[in-house]
């Protein structure tokens, strides 16, 4: 099955500043890469999502990019803020199975 | 729309206690999935559905049960609670291969 690698598990970075996490998956068929922002006490929630025929998305701060052959994925944050603060997973699903399986999570904490 | 919608909040058990954990969502999603979440580990997948009347297992499926017997509830039963249980267990719906939608959670607590 897919397995996803999700680096780093914590950090921290002074507000303004950008962020990166990266993750690896393992199984060439998938094809659809989510990203989603889980708050404190609430349910993990979509932020971000980028398909196989597509390198490099944005939605104003927060861009995905993607490498099929290296098979990897990253999530860009820019100009940080303390509401950035959060857990991020990332996520692979495919043509194999269609259910996600997820990274083990990154906590991001913007220090204002 | 309420979205994936899960009772209860919160529940203490005691050990060898029995209970089911609600799941329902109002968006016709044929996918649905249970998750744990324990700190550290991620979101790890327990059982899942692809429409009413299949269910399958995921990669901790032990000590838990599920049944799908409309499109809009999937239930998790706890036949046995085990300390090892304790855990935030998350329900999600999806339409497949695209974006998971995620209830707010159960956080169980089991002495």
């Amino acid at each position: 099955g897919e397995n996803v690698e999700q680096h780093p598990s914590t950090l921290s970075v002074q507000e303004g500043d950008s962020a990166v996490i990266k993750c690896t998956y393992s199984d060439s068929a998938s094809n659809y890469f989510p990203w989603y922002k889980q708050e404190l006490g609430k349910g993990p929630q979509l932020i971000i999502d980028i398909r196989s025929n597509v390198g490099e998305k944005k939605d104003q701060r927060i861009a995905v990019t993607l490498n099929k052959t290296a098979k990897h994925f990253s999530l860009h944050i820019t100009e940080t803020q303390p509401e950035d603060s959060a857990v991020y997973f990332c996520a692979a699903s495919g043509t194999r199975s269609y259910i996600p399986t997820f990274g083990r999570g990154t906590s991001l904490i913007v220090h204002p | 729309n309420a979205g994936v919608t899960q009772t209860p909040k919160f529940q203490v058990l005691k050990t060898g206690q029995s209970m089911t954990l609600q799941c329902a969502q109002d968006m016709n999603h044929e996918y649905m999935s249970w998750y744990r979440q324990d700190p550290g580990m991620g979101l790890r997948l327990i059982h899942y559905s692809v429409g009413a009347g299949i269910t399958d297992q995921g990669e901790v499926p032990n000590g838990y049960n599920v049944s799908r017997s409309t499109t809009e509830d999937f239930p998790l039963r706890l036949l046995s609670a085990a300390p090892s249980q304790t855990s935030v267990y998350f329900c999600a719906s999806g339409t497949g291969g695209e974006t998971q939608y995620f209830g707010p959670g159960t956080r169980l607590l089991v002495l």
